[in-house]
């Protein structure tokens, strides 16, 4: 069973900082999304990484995969309020269309 | 705005009741998901159409029923709910199960049961 860690759960920052969430899966997966979700509201994707040594930058936002580490990791560079939301990485390792979300990180910047 | 819609957006319900969650996408995709999610917590899949067929069954209770009349819709048939189903009901689409996209999310019903 595919099983998905993420960390840190929580992570409060200041404005201007760096800082990396980690996601950890258990078996192969041969793809691995990336959403965002602001309080009360639904889950905005991010990134889809497909293959060893992806990396995929929008804005501030950069996530890379390492498949044989079985790691991904989302980096925040120099952190700003509209960052505020909690990040969740999933992994999926079937063509059925289910994929395993980690439990989410709650990213809180403070000024 | 979200391309993938749901109605209503709350719902409130006695344990007796019998209500139904849609869900409403026009991109062309031919996955359809139902996830729930608790507060906190991350989604949990219920289930997932592909085609227009059932293809994914997490077991979940009989008192929810899904249903997909047709490519672009999808149901949540509710009924005898307990309190512990209280949670924000997702639906999403994909290109299909098999494609390498991202599910695409509605806003979500927030259903509470009395």
């Amino acid at each position: 069973e595919l099983k998905v860690e993420q960390n840190p759960l929580f992570l409060s920052m200041q404005e201007g900082k760096n800082y990396t969430i980690y996601c950890n899966y258990s078996t192969t997966s041969d793809r691995l999304y990336w959403y965002r979700q602001d309080p009360g509201k639904s889950l905005e994707s991010l990134f889809v990484l497909l293959s060893n040594g992806a990396v995929k930058q929008e804005g501030r936002l950069m996530a890379s995969l390492d498949t044989k580490a079985r790691l991904s990791t989302l980096h925040i560079t120099a952190a700003v309020h509209d960052l505020s939301a909690t990040y969740f990485c999933a992994a999926q390792n079937t063509n059925a269309g289910k994929s395993t979300f980690g439990d989410g990180t709650t990213l809180t910047v403070k000024p | 705005d979200t391309e993938v819609t749901q109605t209503p957006k709350h719902l409130v319900m006695g344990m007796t009741n019998k209500k139904s969650l849609k869900c409403e996408q026009h991109m062309g995709h031919r996955a359809m998901y139902w996830y729930k999610q608790k507060a906190k917590k991350p989604p949990e899949l219920m289930f997932v159409y592909s085609y227009e067929k059932l293809s994914i069954n997490e077991s979940v209770p009989s008192r929810f029923s899904p249903e997909c009349p047709n490519s672009s819709l999808l149901n949540l048939h509710l009924h005898a709910l307990q309190p512990e189903d209280s949670a924000l009901y997702l639906c999403a689409s994909s290109q299909g199960v098999s494609w390498h996209q991202p599910q695409h999310f509605g806003d979500g019903t927030r259903l509470s049961i009395l």
